[in-house]
């Protein structure tokens, strides 16, 4: 079975650029979870989806950070105008909401560098 | 609010045990779960404890006890493909009983297995 695809898998552009992260989740998972990774914030929820309604977006930083989820099996992460310190690793990760443990399994990320 | 406190680094050789504590404050508490991430790839999951006490995975093993809000990651007979980062996150249980999926991570436990 596919796992959590994320595309692009790298980025890089400069300061006040457009940046669109895409996420496609595992079939069937009605949770899907937005993540930014860095070495001084650690890993951080940004937003995320429940039968593609956003539930909590408090993660998100700013208004130049939007999520959008226009289907079960398509998401994406948008930064307008992005900026240095946007540089991270984004990370996708989406569940089921049946079950115990509700283990969230992780795309590959994408590596964001903002010049 | 809610927090996780693990250690930042552990050093281990192979063939050793190792454990990786994990503290947490949350205002509503529903698992313990442990994630482990290899430089520059997904976090994968590795276990979750919904009760107190231990939760056996081959080599892994996690503990729980929520009177202490204490838990911990025992890997045992270490190789040297156990170098990685570990999380443990807590499952939040905000918005009544509802399970919500949310995941808080701690900033994680860089471990270094030498020969």
């Amino acid at each position: 079975d596919a796992g959590v695809i994320q595309s692009p898998r790298h980025e890089v552009t400069e300061m006040g650029q457009e940046v669109t992260l895409r996420c496609k989740p595992i079939s069937g998972h009605d949770y899907l979870f937005w993540y930014r990774q860095t070495m001084m914030r650690g890993l951080e929820l940004l937003i995320y989806f429940n039968n593609n309604v956003p539930i909590d977006d408090s993660g998100m930083p700013e208004d130049r950070f939007s999520a959008k989820m226009p289907n079960a099996s398509f998401s994406t992460l948008k930064i307008q105008p992005s900026e240095p310190r946007d540089s991270a690793v984004y990370f996708c990760a989406s569940s089921f909401s049946v079950g115990n443990s509700l283990p969230q399994h992780f795309g590959d990320g994408t590596r964001l560098s903002i010049l | 609010g809610q927090s996780l406190e693990q250690p930042s680094e552990v050093t281990a050789v192979e063939g050793a045990i190792v454990q990786i504590n994990c503290t947490y404050q949350t205002s509503g508490f529903y698992g313990l779960s442990w994630y482990q991430q290899h430089d520059g790839g997904a976090p994968t999951f590795l276990s979750y404890n919904a009760l107190d006490g231990l939760e056996e995975t081959g080599r892994f093993s996690s503990f729980l006890s929520r009177s202490d809000s204490y838990g911990y990651l025992l890997l045992q007979e270490l190789q040297m493909k156990d170098s990685a980062s570990y999380f443990c996150a807590v499952r939040d249980r905000a918005h009544g009983s509802g399970n919500t999926g949310k995941l808080i991570f701690g900033q994680g436990t860089t471990l270094q297995v030498k020969p």
